[in-house]
């Protein structure tokens, strides 16, 4: 059963950092892509980023390009989300969903709630 | 505002057939075979239910289809059922430098 799990969220200042993961099981987490997803509460969703299966490609969301930056660790089927400079508009739910490519995730995290508030 | 437009709301009937639209522009919609749509129940985390404009992934019942003309894509859902209710997104492919665009979703409601 593919799983995926994510951490790191909570409540940040503006202007502060945080770091999210998503630990990935249930499939070879190194032959695919990942994306990370948001959704502000009572709102739509957003594309933040994708990684291909080897870092090789890395896309990001012209909203976060320069703040945030997605990585990965294949040897620990993990996916990571670093986010600076954070505003309060980046609060919402962060997603981490494996890629189908970039365009679309075919299996989701339960997600972690990022709130940026002072 | 959403780079992808999408009706508020749909509603039918148990047994009925809706379509959602979803339109987009010649830098994405229009541009690629990249369409997607996805189910969200409240509370939950979405689920993909069509891909690459028409295909479904493994599980997906086959009462849901996707379809494209032009700039606008469509999702329909044949045979309503109460379990159907949630929220449907699309997503593209794009041209620009954010590689992904959402539609604002739509609620469905079965009446």
């Amino acid at each position: 059963e593919v799983q995926l799990v994510e951490s790191g969220g909570g409540l940040v200042q503006p202007g502060g950092s945080l770091r999210l993961s998503c630990v990935a099981s249930g499939f070879t987490f190194n032959h695919y892509n990942m994306n990370w997803v948001r959704q502000a509460p009572g709102k739509g969703l957003e594309w933040v980023s994708y990684i291909s299966s080897g870092s090789s490609t890395i896309y990001y969301a012209d909203s976060v390009k320069g703040r945030f930056t997605i990585s990965r660790d294949n040897a620990k089927n993990s996916l990571f989300l670093q986010m600076n400079s954070l505003r309060d508009e980046d609060t919402a739910v962060y997603y981490c969903a494996r890629g189908v490519g970039p365009r679309a995730s075919d299996y989701w995290g339960q997600g972690t709630l990022v709130t940026v508030s002072s | 505002q959403s780079a992808l437009t999408q009706p508020a709301s749909v509603s039918g009937s148990p047994g009925q057939s809706i379509t959602i639209s979803c339109t987009g522009t010649s830098s994405d919609v229009g541009d690629y075979n990249f369409v997607s749509w996805y189910q969200q129940h409240p509370g939950k985390a979405p689920k993909l239910m069509i891909f690459d404009v028409s295909n479904r992934p493994s599980g997906v019942s086959n009462r849901f289809s996707g379809s494209k003309s032009g700039n606008t894509a469509s999702l329909t859902i044949s045979g309503l059922q109460t379990e159907d209710e949630a929220d449907y997104y699309c997503s593209s492919y794009t041209t620009s430098t954010t590689k992904v665009v959402f539609g604002g979703g739509t609620k469905l409601t079965v009446l």
